[in-house]
């Protein structure tokens, strides 16, 4: 089955610098890499997605690179603010089976 | 549209007992799926079903059925509740759609299940 790994699993930035996480998967067949927010006590909310034939997504202050040939795929979040603290997921889809990373709580220092 | 709903929102066990967690989704959604999600762990797969009739294993199956006889509701069953099987349960449900055309979107999921198994 797939495997994913997702690094840091604790990222402290100041209020307004980037911040970069990263995951790897090992099933070269799969083929949807979602991204979710989980903010305390709440459910995970899908924030951006990146399918397997396209290397990169942006969406406003958010964005998403996936490397099919290196097996990776990574977060960024530029601007930080405040309520960007929680804790992000990435996860890979293999057929029906989506596959979530260990995940990286972001803390935003004001 | 409520989207998917799980009840209910608490539950203490003791070991041995059984119940069963409801989901349903008001999307018409085709697939849907059982997750549980433990400190330091992420979110595993339990079950999931991409239909009604239809339904298979995950990650971490073992301890849990599930049966899909309406599009609508995915219940997830413990027969025997253990310890281990203390977590936070989520449902999730996506509709169908190829993954590269455009009505494809990620999963939807419940606002889960507080499981304590004493």
């Amino acid at each position: 089955g797939e495997n994913v790994e997702q690094h840091p699993s604790t990222l402290s930035v100041q209020e307004g610098d980037s911040a970069v996480i990263k995951c790897t998967y090992s099933d070269s067949a799969s083929n949807y890499f979602p991204w979710y927010k989980q903010e305390l006590g709440k459910r995970p909310q899908l924030i951006i997605d990146i399918r397997s034939n396209v290397g990169e997504k942006k969406d406003q202050r958010i964005a998403v690179t996936l490397n099919k040939t290196a097996k990776h795929f990574s977060l960024h979040i530029t601007e930080t603010q405040p309520e960007d603290s929680a804790v992000y997921f990435c996860a890979a889809k293999l057929n029906e089976k989506l596959t979530f990373g260990t995940g990286t709580r972001l803390t935003i220092i004001p | 549209n409520a989207g998917v709903t799980q009840t209910p929102k608490f539950q203490v066990l003791k070991t041995g007992q059984s119940m069963t967690l409801q989901c349903a989704q008001d999307m018409n959604h085709e697939y849907m799926s059982w997750y549980r999600q433990d400190p330091g762990m992420g979110l595993r797969l339990i079950h999931y079903s991409v239909g009604a009739g239809i339904t298979d294993q995950g990650e971490v199956p073992n301890g849990y059925n599930v049966s899909r006889s309406t599009t609508e509701d995915f219940p997830l069953r413990l027969l025997s509740a253990a310890p281990s099987q203390t977590s936070v349960y989520f449902c999730a449900s996506r509709e169908s759609g190829t993954i590269f055309g455009p009505a494809y979107y990620g999963y939807t999921f419940g606002s889960g299940t507080r499981l304590t198994v004493v």
